[in-house]
């Protein structure tokens, strides 16, 4: 099984700031990475597959990077709805997704 | 607009089976492939199986192989998740989610709200 391990755990940023989460897999998933963000009570929410193509609705402060074995999602600005848990998934081999980070309000 | 509505609560024991239903709504699975998803309280989520229309079979993750059955109704516009021998661990909350790419398992971007699976004793 391909393990996916995220980091940090938790993000504590300021409204406005820009953050970087990170998301390693324990062996080479190509592109074949996507990210949701949830909040609590909720579903997760698609933002990004392909590791770096937005989903239909998705704003443009998220971004995503990389490719093999590390990944990264930008938010450039962040606004008051972006606080929430943030989850990679690979789809290269079977379906797994990381423990998520949490981006708290600072 | 299609969305996935899905079966109520349940409370079980252990041992027992729950069946859990999700529905397309303003639509049907016909061309989508249709996972299950489970998130226990405080942890990630993680893919059970699901079922790709086109080829008419059900899939599932090497963990759930022999205690989950995926089906789909006729119409296709229902599909069931059921999951045998419950334990205590069983306890979260059951998604159906669906997945556009239409010939393998790939990423979500339709889910559905999600049903709350408690084994007690």
């Amino acid at each position: 099984e391909i393990v996916m391990t995220q980091s940090p755990a938790t993000l504590s940023v300021s409204p406005g700031e820009r953050t970087t989460l990170s998301c390693r897999a324990s062996q080479s998933i190509s592109s074949n990475l996507a990210w949701y963000q949830q909040k609590p009570g909720q579903a997760p929410r698609l933002l990004i597959y392909g590791a770096s193509t937005r989903a239909t609705g998705i704003p443009a402060r998220f971004s995503g990077s990389g490719s093999g074995t590390d990944f990264s999602l930008t938010i450039s600005s962040l606004q008051s709805e972006d606080f929430a848990v943030y989850y990679c998934q690979q789809y290269n081999r079977g379906l797994t997704f990381g423990g998520g980070t949490k981006v708290e309000i600072k | 607009q299609v969305q996935l509505v899905q079966s109520g609560a349940e409370v079980k024991k252990p041992g027992s089976t729950v069946r859990v239903s999700c529905q397309a709504s303003g639509g049907s699975f016909s061309t989508y492939v249709i996972g299950w998803v489970r998130q226990a309280p405080g942890h990630g989520p993680e893919w059970m199986g699901g079922i790709i229309p086109i080829y008419g079979s059900p899939y599932y993750a090497q963990k759930f192989q022999g205690r989950v059955t995926i089906t789909a109704a006729e119409s296709t516009t229902t599909v069931y998740m059921e999951l045998r021998g419950l334990r205590l661990d069983d306890t979260a909350v059951y998604y159906c989610a669906r997945d556009r790419t239409g010939d393998q398992f790939r990423y979500f971007d339709l889910w559905g709200r999600g049903t709350l699976v408690t084994v007690s004793s």
